[in-house]
């Protein structure tokens, strides 16, 4: 069974800071891993992803993530965020056995506010 | 870019009574999924379906459960007689063969009364 925490349900900063999310994963398998971001009322959004290769992966709106296979980890960074960014960001995991299911699991959500 | 698109945006009903949540999936996807999230919480998986069948579903899948594609493009998910606990968005997706991950239509948020 595999599980995530996001170890920070709330990150508020201010505008322009550097932010990063943090995202621990628990597989017994080699995983795929993901994050998403929902706006309010909205669905969910692909920010990036990691399948395989370079472990820093860049993704959209200016976030990236590092994934560490030895603390089997994926924190989300950006540099500089902005108010635009305000919304809750979701970690995901799926493992790499294929076949028919790719099924994910998602962390608890970390809302990210930021002020002006 | 292709979407997934998910109707109705929201659905109110009543207790006891029967829904059925639509998705049309991308075109050329193969694998496609139920996940709900209910308010505050995570979002749970509740069943994959490929090939014209459940390939894994959770333990909240119960047999009030249902998924079908009846057409070759809808997806639907059908809820046979609602709780109040069903009060949720309920999101599907899509992912295409050879797996880059999915794509999730933007839910439908199911209010039960």
């Amino acid at each position: 069974a595999q599980s995530v925490t996001q170890l920070d349900s709330q990150v508020p900063v201010f505008e322009e800071a550097p932010v990063e999310l943090r995202c621990n994963y628990s597989s017994s398998v080699s995983v795929y891993l993901f994050w998403y971001v929902q706006y309010p009322n909205q669905g969910l959004q692909l920010l990036l992803k990691y399948l395989s290769g370079s472990t820093l992966v860049k993704g959209i709106n200016g976030f990236e993530a590092e994934f560490n296979k030895s603390q089997t980890s994926f924190h989300l960074r950006k540099p500089s965020v902005h108010i635009s960014d305000t919304a809750e960001y979701f970690c995901a995991v799926s493992d790499k056995k294929g076949g028919s299911n790719y099924k994910l699991t998602f962390g608890k959500g970390t809302l990210l506010t930021v002020n002006p | 870019e292709p979407e997934v698109t998910q109707t109705p945006s929201h659905q109110v009903t009543q207790m006891g009574q029967e829904v059925i949540l639509r998705c049309v999936p991308i075109s050329n996807h193969l694998y496609f999924y139920w996940y709900r999230q209910i308010l505050g919480q995570k979002v749970e998986f509740l069943v994959s379906f490929y090939n014209n069948e459940i390939s894994e579903k959770s333990e909240i899948f119960d047999d009030q459960f249902s998924v079908e594609r009846p057409d070759g493009s809808n997806f639907t998910l059908k809820i046979r007689s609602t709780k109040l606990e069903d009060s949720a968005m309920y999101f599907c997706a899509s992912s295409e063969v050879g797996y880059s991950g999915y794509t999730f239509g933007s839910g439908t948020r199911l209010t039960v009364v």
